[in-house]
């Protein structure tokens, strides 16, 4: 059964970078589990695509976060990661990873980690 | 870019049926998906491309989707379907994946 963990600071101070890693078990980041990403959720709002990385690291990324947003795949170690530089106090919130559905008509999420608090505060 | 809109909440008796809807654009040429988000927990996919069910999900969840309003329909309404639903779709021109602002769902 396929389980995800993300992991990293819970803690980040103002325009540092914020840097988070998703481990994969029971399934492998490859073709036959093409594309993994990052969605976000601020405190007590709803929910925001970070970005997309497939096995073999294309990406894609939420315009408004294109600029500070970089994904990364490790597929011998089973892990993606994000980092997010110059980060503010808007970007506190709880960070999911999650498998993209495959195969799939267009992008949804069906498999998600539970999910890491990282607040943004100096 | 692309917005879906959703109503902040629905109330609804348990046994009834509670219907969430999701509203864009033309979103009816869309596949639209569906999360439901229990407090403290991740999302759950519950149903995908306007209608399908991933396996687990029973089939008292149910989707539709035309013109420009999506739709969650959850018949026989259980305490425990108290949640937050978002819509999500794949938003081609902005090449965005967009949600809605979630519903919460008060079974009374």
């Amino acid at each position: 059964q396929l389980q995800m963990q993300e992991s990293g600071p819970g803690l980040v101070k103002p325009s540092e970078t914020l840097s988070l890693t998703c481990t994969v078990a029971g399934d492998s980041i490859s073709r036959s589990s093409p594309y993994w990403g990052w969605i976000r959720q601020p405190p007590g709002k709803g929910l925001e695509w970070i970005g997309t990385v497939s096995y073999d690291g294309y990406t894609s990324y939420n315009p408004s976060l294109k600029s500070r947003v970089t994904i990364s795949v490790d597929t011998s170690s089973y892990q993606f990661s994000l980092r997010l530089t110059s980060v503010t106090v808007a970007d506190t919130g709880v960070y999911y990873c999650a498998r993209r559905q495959s195969p799939a008509v267009d992008i949804n999420f069906d498999s998600w980690g539970p999910g890491t608090l990282v607040t943004v505060s100096s | 870019s692309y917005v879906l809109t959703q109503s902040p909440s629905v109330s609804v008796a348990p046994g009834q049926t509670a219907r969430i809807a999701c509203g864009g654009d033309d979103i009816g040429t869309k596949n639209v998906h569906w999360y439901q988000q229990k407090p403290g927990q991740a999302p759950v996919l519950v149903v995908y491309d306007d209608r399908d069910r991933p396996s687990g999900i029973p089939e008292r969840i149910s989707g539709s989707n035309s013109g420009n309003t999506a739709t969650l329909t959850i018949s026989g309404v259980e305490v425990g379907d108290e949640a937050d639903y978002y819509c999500q779709v794949w938003d081609s021109r902005s090449e965005n994946v967009v949600f809605g602002g979630g519903t919460k769902l008060t079974v009374l």
